[in-house]
């Protein structure tokens, strides 16, 4: 069964680079998509984008300037940077990979997700 | 964008009756050429991240039990929850991935 985990800082201070890893175990990420989504405290979900396992992205236009994924292939993980935070950006943070059918996998519904990690934007 | 609107924003239902949640995208999220709508509906509870319920907008996904149905297409859907049991209080929400931003919609806080 495939399991995902993000990890990072959990307070990241206004102006820096907030930085998550998102560990898939259970499987390897040489054939997913993954995406990562945030949810404000209280708040909807929001997409902010997802990268395959060839290293192709795609990022929400409203966040595009200051988001970057990339891939671990080695180590089955893969990270998000998000530059120039703002209390706005203080969310849970999750990483969630397309569906797969048999070997092939796609983008998509998301399933399985992580559990989410917090992370606040404070000085 | 394609933008997604639930309604109700909240809901209460007594135990055992129906719950009926809708979900109005932008624009139309049906694919012509295999006639799939590209709809996903996730439930979420305090605390965890969202459990997908529902894809290709009325697909349940395996262990989803039979009381949740989802319907519609084109840009109208519905999820139905047909007899509400105590543990499905929790936030509903539809997402289309028809076209990036693959976006939700605000959410559905169902209760009692």
């Amino acid at each position: 069964q495939v399991h995902l985990q993000e990890s990072g800082p959990g307070l990241v201070k206004p102006s820096e680079t907030l930085s998550l890893s998102c560990s898939v175990s259970g499987g390897s990420i040489s054939n997913y998509y993954l995406t990562w989504i945030r949810q404000p405290p209280g708040k909807g979900l929001e997409w902010i984008g997802y990268i395959s396992y060839s290293g192709s992205t795609k990022y929400n236009p409203s966040l595009q300037s200051r988001v970057t994924l990339s891939l671990d292939t080695p180590k089955n993980q893969v990270s998000l940077k998000l530059s120039s935070v703002t209390a706005a950006d203080t969310a849970v943070y999750y990483c969630a990979r397309g569906y797969c059918s048999g070997s092939n996998c796609y983008l998509g519904w998301l399933d399985p997700w992580g559990q989410g990690t917090l992370v606040t934007v404070s000085s | 964008d394609i933008v997604m609107t639930q309604s109700p924003d909240s809901l209460a239902v007594s135990l055992g009756e129906r719950a009926t949640i809708n979900c109005r995208s932008s624009q139309s999220v049906l694919y012509s050429s295999n006639s799939k709508n590209y709809l996903a509906w996730y439930q979420q509870k305090p605390g965890q991240p969202p459990k997908l319920l529902i894809y290709w907008a009325s697909t349940r996904d395996s262990g989803v039990p039979d009381r949740f149905s989802g319907s519609g297409s084109g840009t109208d859907f519905t999820l139905t929850i047909s007899s509400l049991q105590a543990e499905d209080v929790a936030v509903y929400y539809c997402q289309q991935y028809y076209d990036t931003p693959y976006t939700f919609g605000q959410g559905t806080k169902l209760e009692i």
